[in-house]
């Protein structure tokens, strides 16, 4: 079957790094992408990764590496409004972009 | 405003009785998906359109319909709910298979008594 594993829940105190892996197992793979999740709120899309390495967005980096169907998410200077469920999701085909979601990372920040 | 909506964001009703979420973009976006967010189980995606009168099954497909008449909306349909139908919906799209960014609708939460 396809699957993706991440933890569960992951705590950190404000001002610190935190990195969140995600592990796949897909039939495909045609990229692997990130979304948080506020309480309540719709997912909002963070990065992509298609190609090995480290792509940087602000605070936030996602790091892919294919040969070990691996990746994470990489957040520094934690501020208490990242507070939230953060998800990978990959995508499996390139003909009908279909996207396979971890069951998603709950992350803590306190103060 | 870029978005994409849900109606209605909030639904309680009873078993066996029709009912029709709506969803709607205003990016031209030519993909379309409806997924279900269930405790501990992710988001698992129900159907997909990559265009206008083109629809296919997702992960989980078993009591919805869905219809993409025009490119902005993409309807979900439940002819019969049941209980196991409860669960947090979302609608989302992106312009194409060029990206994997998509852009979710704020939620409806089905309740099926």
């Amino acid at each position: 079957g396809q699957s993706l594993e991440q933890p569960s829940e992951v705590t950190a105190v404000e001002g610190a790094i935190v990195q969140i892996n995600c592990t796949y197992q897909t039939s495909g793979f045609y990229g692997l992408s990130w979304y948080q999740q506020h309480d309540g709120g719709a997912p909002t899309f963070l990065s992509y990764n298609a190609l090995d390495g480290l792509e940087e967005t602000g605070r936030f980096s996602s790091f892919l590496s294919r040969s070990d169907s691996y990746g994470y998410l990489l957040l520094q200077e934690l501020q208490m409004k990242d507070s939230a469920s953060y998800f990978c999701a990959v995508r499996s085909s390139s003909n009908t972009g279909k996207l396979i979601f971890g069951q998603g990372t709950t992350l803590q920040v306190k103060p | 405003e870029a978005q994409v909506t849900q109606n209605p964001r909030y639904l309680i009703t009873v078993t066996g009785k029709k009912l029709t979420v709506t969803c709607s973009q205003n990016m031209n976006h030519e993909y379309m998906s409806w997924y279900r967010q269930d405790p501990g189980l992710g988001l698992r995606q129900i159907y997909y359109s990559m265009n206008v009168e083109v629809t296919d099954k997702g992960d989980v497909p078993e009591g919805y319909k869905v219809s993409r008449k025009e490119k902005r909306n993409f309807p979900l349909i439940l002819e019969l709910p049941s209980p196991n139908q409860t669960s947090l919906y979302f609608c989302a799209s992106r312009p194409g298979l060029s990206t994997d960014t998509q852009y979710f609708g704020p939620g409806t939460r089905l309740t099926v008594l």
